[in-house]
């Protein structure tokens, strides 16, 4: 059962706008949010965390936005860089998961130059 | 940052052999550490989680007596792939938790082949 689900593929954008990816989850009890960022052959990067007690935190050109009625987070990255063309995954733990981390399947994103 | 520190990075094995890859956080105390598989274009899949001092968790699926798991200390896990076959071959990733509600940080990643 996909606790975290990632809906959308791949993306596309040109460079310099806006990129939205989004994440929806099951799990009400969720309490902590990341979204990571991957590079073929290496390891996931950390980019970005929100909790529960929280609908938006910024870092840089990466925002995250999260929606607990909808049980919904987005992660939007302006201005969008070729740079950031990768796989980026959202993730959820907490409430009750121990310290169990949930991924979504992943969206690829590329940013044309 | 918080850094975990994975070895070796690529390993080329006979099919029979084993394969130990090690999993280190090297500026933070991981009390949990997750074992991932990747297949080509395929998201990570849980392949189990360990616990310092504890026998590790697999998920369904996964043969604990093939993939063997050791979390000695709080900075150290080793997973162990007993008698591979080139179905065994794959991206393995370790990644590291310490505190509640802290990022979890990963490994750079093992590409095992087995021949």
């Amino acid at each position: 059962d996909q606790q975290v689900k990632q809906n959308s593929p791949s993306l596309s954008v040109q460079e310099g706008r806006i990129s939205i990816l989004n994440c929806d989850y099951t799990n009400s009890m969720f309490d902590y949010f990341l979204w990571y960022k991957k590079y073929p052959a290496e390891g996931p990067t950390f980019l970005i965390s929100i909790s529960s007690i929280k609908d938006k935190n910024e870092d840089g050109r990466f925002t995250v936005f999260l929606n607990k009625s909808a049980k919904h987070l987005s992660l939007h990255i302006v201005p969008s860089q070729p740079g950031d063309s990768a796989v980026y995954f959202c993730a959820a733990s907490g409430g009750g998961t121990g310290n169990q981390f949930y991924f979504g399947t992943g969206t690829s994103l590329t940013v044309i130059p | 940052g918080a850094v975990v520190s994975q070895h070796p990075s690529r390993v080329i094995c006979k099919s029979g052999t084993s394969v130990k890859i090690e999993c280190r956080s090297l500026d933070f105390q991981a009390t949990t550490m997750f074992w991932y598989r990747q297949f080509p274009k395929q998201s990570l899949m849980l392949m189990a989680t360990s616990n310092e001092g504890s026998k590790a968790t697999y998920e369904q699926g996964v043969e604990k007596d093939k993939f063997l798991i050791n979390h000695a200390s709080l900075t150290l896990s080793t997973l162990t792939v007993t008698s591979a076959h080139p179905e065994d071959s794959s991206f393995y990733i370790c990644s590291a938790s310490g505190q509640y509600n802290s990022p979890l940080h990963f490994g750079n990643g093992t590409r095992l082949t087995v021949t």
